[in-house]
């Protein structure tokens, strides 16, 4: 399995700023994904993002509100832009083993007041 | 109607019994099922991952997917206190050697008493 690391693990932010959150893994993979978990809810896919490719985004997420970066095969980042109280989730990265079975990070915990 | 619907619990057992967790669904182009456990403040762990209909298992757990029926099930034995954490199904139709976009179940908050 892969070893995957995030960045910040929980922050505070205030209205209208933007905060971007870092996932490393230790292995290189093709596929990462970005899911939200919001309070009391299931994960929910945000996008898809491939190295050397522009990142797939899920119905109701669009590119400027959550822009992705993949700059190599282990690592992305995930910019929540213009924050409001509502996006405040708890955001995991993941990837894909290539053999079926996916991993994911260990969260960022973001609250915005 | 969700594609993936989970019993959200919460489900409390006394330590020592057999913990039944169930997942129905509703799109046929579902192959692959999995079963992720998540502790409180941590990020989903993955225990346990089926192709089409069948059983697996490992341990203490086993996982069941009736394809004709839409079910799956992940059966605890010997339940332990350390199992109380919130287990989510998932699902994919992806196939080439990788899973893609999972759908996610709402999660089953377990709870193993002492």
């Amino acid at each position: 399995s892969a070893v995957i690391s995030q960045k910040p693990s929980r922050d505070i932010c205030q209205r209208g700023t933007s905060l971007t959150i870092q996932c490393q893994v230790d292995s290189q993979v093709t596929m990462m994904f970005w899911y939200r978990q919001q309070p009391g809810q299931s994960l929910t896919l945000i996008a898809t993002a491939n190295q050397g490719s522009e990142a797939t985004y899920e119905s109701g997420f669009v590119i400027d509100k959550f822009p992705i970066s993949r700059p190599n095969l282990t690592f992305s980042t995930l910019t929540v832009s213009n924050m409001s109280p509502e996006d405040s989730s708890i955001y995991l990265c993941s990837v894909d083993s290539g053999i079926h079975e996916q991993y994911f990070g260990p969260g960022t915990r973001l609250t915005v007041t | 109607q969700k594609e993936v619907e989970q019993d959200p619990g919460p489900l409390s057992v006394p330590e020592g019994a057999i913990v039944s967790l169930n997942c129905t669904y509703s799109n046929s182009a579902f192959q692959y099922f999995m079963w992720y456990r998540q502790y409180s403040r941590k990020g989903p762990e993955l225990l346990m991952y089926t192709y089409s209909s069948g059983n697996k298992e490992d341990g203490r757990f086993t996982a069941q997917v009736d394809k004709s029926s839409k079910y799956i099930s992940l059966f605890i034995r010997d339940s332990q206190p350390s199992d109380s954490a919130t287990y989510l199904c998932a699902m994919s139709a992806k196939g080439s050697g990788n899973t893609g976009k999972l759908i996610f179940g709402q999660g089953t908050t377990l709870q193993v008493k002492p």
